[in-house]
């Protein structure tokens, strides 16, 4: 199955650019999401590439992917303390009981600090 | 409108004991999914519910683990006969349906079951 992997931890000073990376294994993975948990909050969709884009660009979120190297990123730009959560890389694949499923991985906890 | 409700949003029980968590999905959305979260893990897949299609249920861990989902809409998580592994935050999502995975889920707050 799907193994995604992402850093635990990443701690970025406010106003710095902040880029949380992810790989994964499965190459045929057709969408690719950014999910944030906020704390004591539910998961809520941050963005999204398609498979077949390389970047996507949305305010101050750029979505960076390597098809080749299995490799996706997400910049932050100006990140602020209210960007402090949880980030969950969560690339699409079809599940062996044949239904495209995202799979998460453990999310990258970004403390912004002053 | 409403968005993803879950309950209860805390489960304490006792090992071998039986429970059922419960999920209420943004109304119209006809696909709905459980994951499970532990600690310091990511979010594992357990079934997946699309429509009156049969679910995909190549996530649950084992024969305990259960999911019905009545009339498209409110369902049930059942595990039987506990174990302390089971202890984790099991969260609901719903989504209208897409190609491919096309579709943004939507996440209830979750339950967190602990077993003792």
């Amino acid at each position: 199955g799907e193994d995604v992997e992402q850093s635990l931890f990443l701690s970025v000073r406010e106003g710095d650019s902040s880029v949380i990376n992810c790989t994964y294994t499965d190459s045929s993975s057709t969408y690719l999401y950014w999910y944030k948990q906020e704390p004591g909050a539910g998961l809520q969709l941050l963005t999204y590439i398609f498979s077949n884009m390389d970047m996507k660009q949305d305010q101050r979120l750029t979505v960076l992917l390597n098809k080749k190297d299995k490799h996706l990123s997400l910049r932050i730009a100006d990140t602020q303390t209210g960007d402090s959560a949880i980030y969950f890389c969560a690339p699409v694949q079809m599940a062996s009981g044949g239904s495209y499923i995202p799979t998460f991985g453990r999310g990258t906890s970004l403390i912004v600090h002053p | 409108g409403a968005g993803v409700s879950q309950s209860p949003s805390n489960k304490v029980t006792e090992k071998g004991k039986d429970v059922e968590l419960r999920c209420d999905p943004i109304s119209g959305h006809t696909a709905l999914y459980w994951y499970r979260q532990s600690l310091g893990q990511g979010l594992e897949f357990l079934i997946y519910f699309q429509g009156n299609s049969a679910p995909d249920k190549s996530g649950l861990p084992s024969d305990r683990f259960s999911a019905e989902r009545t009339g498209g809409s409110v369902s049930t998580l059942t595990i039987q006969r506990t174990q302390q592994e089971d202890s984790a935050v099991y969260l609901c999502a719903s989504s209208l349906p897409g190609v491919r995975g096309s579709n943004e889920q939507f996440f209830g707050p979750g339950t967190r079951l602990t077993v003792l």
